[in-house]
């Protein structure tokens, strides 16, 4: 039962493009979300967080946007680098108090950015 | 080091044997996560100590599982007669607290194969 979903397993766009990573989720009492981003041979490192009383949270090119009504939320990451290369997990969390780090994740996307 | 620490970064085993991976928390971190990630899956949640209280082990997928965390330091996941299907990287994490908008910083990991 994959409670989050990232359907699209790879994304390739150009440098100084947005890149726009999406994710789903079923489970209706996940009430935080948040995005890790994962080099090769090293552990994820947060990225970017929302509540889910807020829709749209920024962090210079990061944004997130949260749909509730539809269960989606999105990365957009603007405008791409290179450097930006890496596998995005999207995650989320349900019930507050003791269960914030407990934190349910996507299978990934492989975000490539082209120079 | 400043950073979430794990040994050893990888390790092979035969079916059957017994493992012990090893997480280093940053220091002052009350909170340790343990996750897992099988190939092409997302990371799972397996366990997680915060200070002194009984430990949430409700994602370990069998009794073959366990872990121990002394104090508020290092924490030792033990696999016991391990089989094919517990080949994964086992990731450790570790944040200040558990509470909303507090991260999990990972360590990089240790490559399980069980042969």
């Amino acid at each position: 039962d994959q409670q989050v979903k990232q359907n699209s397993p790879s994304l390739s766009v150009q440098e100084g493009r947005i890149s726009i990573l999406n994710c789903d989720y079923t489970n209706s009492m996940f009430d935080y979300f948040l995005w890790y981003k994962k080099y090769p041979a090293e552990g994820p490192t947060f990225l970017i967080s929302i509540s889910s009383i807020k829709d749209k949270n920024e962090d210079g090119r990061f944004t997130v946007f949260l749909n509730k009504s539809a269960k989606h939320l999105s990365l957009h990451i603007v405008p791409s680098q290179p450097g930006d290369s890496a596998v995005y997990f999207c995650a989320a969390s349900a019930g507050g108090g003791t269960s914030y780090g407990k934190l349910t994740f996507g299978q990934g996307t492989i975000l490539t950015v082209h120079p | 080091g400043a950073g979430v620490s794990q040994s050893p970064s990888n390790k092979v085993t035969e079916k059957g044997k017994d493992v012990e991976l090893r997480c280093d928390p940053i220091s002052g971190h009350t909170a340790l996560y343990w996750y897992r990630q099988s190939l092409g899956q997302g990371l799972e949640f397996l366990i997680y100590f915060q200070g002194n209280s009984a430990p949430d082990k409700s994602g370990l997928p069998s009794d073959r599982f366990s872990a121990e965390r002394t104090g508020e330091s290092v924490s030792t996941l033990t696999i016991q007669r391990t089989q094919q299907e517990d080949s994964a990287v086992y990731l450790c994490a570790s944040s200040r607290e558990q509470a909303l908008n507090e991260k999990l910083f990972f360590g990089s990991g240790t490559q399980l194969s069980v042969l």
